[in-house]
């Protein structure tokens, strides 16, 4: 089963400063997405990366995928309050032949006013 | 809007009774999962489906059973609820393709006392 190790698991910055969360894996993935999910609802997708060496942007965030699609990052520039909240990477497990998600440790971002 | 949903948002049950939690999809979606959350950690996944009348087990052992009888509906049986199901559970649905994002309810807050 593969896995998805996500660093550092808990983050706590001020207004305005620039964080990047990382996703590693041994194993190669077909593509990654990244969640968010704020307390009391459901991860919402924010992206998803296909292609080794892609950077993708949304907004202040800047998503990476690794060139060996191993690994992929998420960069935030100027954190504003509102992204507070818990940062999940995810990947389809093919090695299993059953293409279910297999999600990262995640990644608790607090941003403080 | 929510496409996915869940019902009851919040339970609170003694132990050993029978529970039922609920998960139905708008959005003609023939996969589906079952994860389990503690607050702010990893999701971990319990059951999946293909489709209907298609059940598997994820990686996390779990008590709990599942069904699938309609495309749209795919219930959470707990037979005898003990504490040590108290959590949050999610569920979620994509399209066939592996690639396709996950789309998740709000949850069901479970305590069992």
């Amino acid at each position: 089963t593969q896995l998805l190790e996500q660093s550092p698991q808990f983050l706590s910055i001020q207004e305005g400063e620039n964080l990047t969360v990382y996703c590693n894996s041994s194993s190669v993935f077909s593509s990654l997405q990244w969640y968010r999910q704020e307390p009391g609802e459901g991860p919402v997708l924010l992206v998803t990366v296909v292609t080794g060496g892609e950077v993708k942007k949304l907004k202040r965030l800047t998503f990476q995928f690794g060139d060996a699609r191993k690994d992929s990052s998420l960069h935030i520039t100027a954190a504003q309050p509102g992204d507070t909240g818990l940062y999940l990477c995810a990947g389809a497990d093919l090695t299993s032949g059953t293409y279910k998600y297999i999600f990262g440790t995640g990644t608790r971002l607090k941003v403080l006013a | 809007e929510a496409d996915i949903y869940q019902t009851p948002r919040y339970l609170v049950i003694g132990t050993g009774k029978k529970i039922t939690l609920e998960c139905s999809q708008t959005m003609g979606h023939d996969k589906m999962y079952w994860y389990q959350q503690d607050p702010g950690m990893e999701l971990h996944l319990i059951h999946y489906s293909y489709g209907v009348n298609s059940t598997e087990k994820g990686d996390l052992s779990s008590e709990s059973t599942v069904s699938r009888i309609r495309t749209e509906h795919f219930p959470l049986t707990l037979e005898s609820a003990r504490p040590s199901h108290t959590s949050q559970y999610l569920c979620a649905s994509s399209y066939a393709s592996y690639n396709s994002p996950l789309h998740f309810g709000n949850g069901t807050r479970l305590t069992v006392t």
